[in-house]
């Protein structure tokens, strides 16, 4: 059974720093791109983030580039998230999620069950 | 940046009648369209993809048209599990992928 388990949000201050981890179990983690999806609360799906499968391929959303990083370890079957200078509006919850049914299909065919993230002083 | 809007905001339909929703892209997107539905507190959930083929597992009340800029979510005769907030994704022109900003299904 495909599973990813985010864990790392929780409560920060403006300007502040967290790493998100999304564990991946059930399936070849190293075969499949991995993104990273926001949610801010009461809202629609935003795009974050985008890895290949063995990091050659990185892509990020205008509004987190320069202050996110994305992540892989094949070797642990884990995505990262490294967020910093983080701001009121990066509050959401953040999933990871995979891209399934062949190569960078942009189908978001598995996602986790989300981690929140609070930016507040 | 694609812009995809769908319609409406919110739709109001009694259990066992049927749901059209509605998807447009500010440009062509080919078939590169898909469709999740989420419930509170839940994870987004593939429906479709490529326009019209069902993800594994996905009941065949669900099905998906169009092509280009307009698209079709219809759901044949609602069940109750179907009432959730709907999304529709265009990975044609990608970065960034881009979400429409849902339809909610709710119980009339």
């Amino acid at each position: 059974e495909v599973q990813l388990v985010e864990s790392g949000g929780g409560l920060v201050q403006p300007g502040g720093s967290l790493r998100l981890s999304c564990a991946a179990s059930g399936f070849t983690f190293s075969s499949y791109s991995m993104n990273w999806v926001r949610q801010a609360p009461g809202k629609g799906l935003e795009w974050v983030s985008y890895i290949s499968s063995g990091s050659s391929t990185i892509y990020y959303a205008d509004s987190v580039k320069g202050r996110f990083t994305i992540s892989r370890d094949n070797a642990k079957n884990s995505l990262y998230l490294q967020m910093n200078s983080l701001r009121d509006d990066d509050t959401a919850v953040y999933y990871c999620a995979r891209e399934g049914y062949g190569g960078n299909s942009g189908i978001f065919d598995y996602w986790g069950q989300g981690t929140l993230v609070t930016v507040s002083s | 940046e694609i812009v995809m809007t769908q319609s409406p905001a919110t739709l109001s339909v009694s259990p066992g009648e049927r749901a059209t929703l509605s998807c447009r892209a500010s440009q062509s997107v080919s078939s590169n369209l898909a469709w999740y539905h989420q419930k509170p507190g839940q994870a987004p959930r593939l429906l479709i993809y490529g326009a019209s083929t069902r993800a594994t597992g996905i009941p065949a009340r669900f099905s998906g048209s169009g092509s280009g800029t307009e698209f079709t979510l219809t759901i044949s005769s609602l069940q109750s599990e179907d009432f959730a907030v709907y999304y529709c994704q265009q990975y044609n022109n990608w970065p960034p992928y881009t979400f429409g900003q849902g339809t909610k299904l709710e119980i009339k």
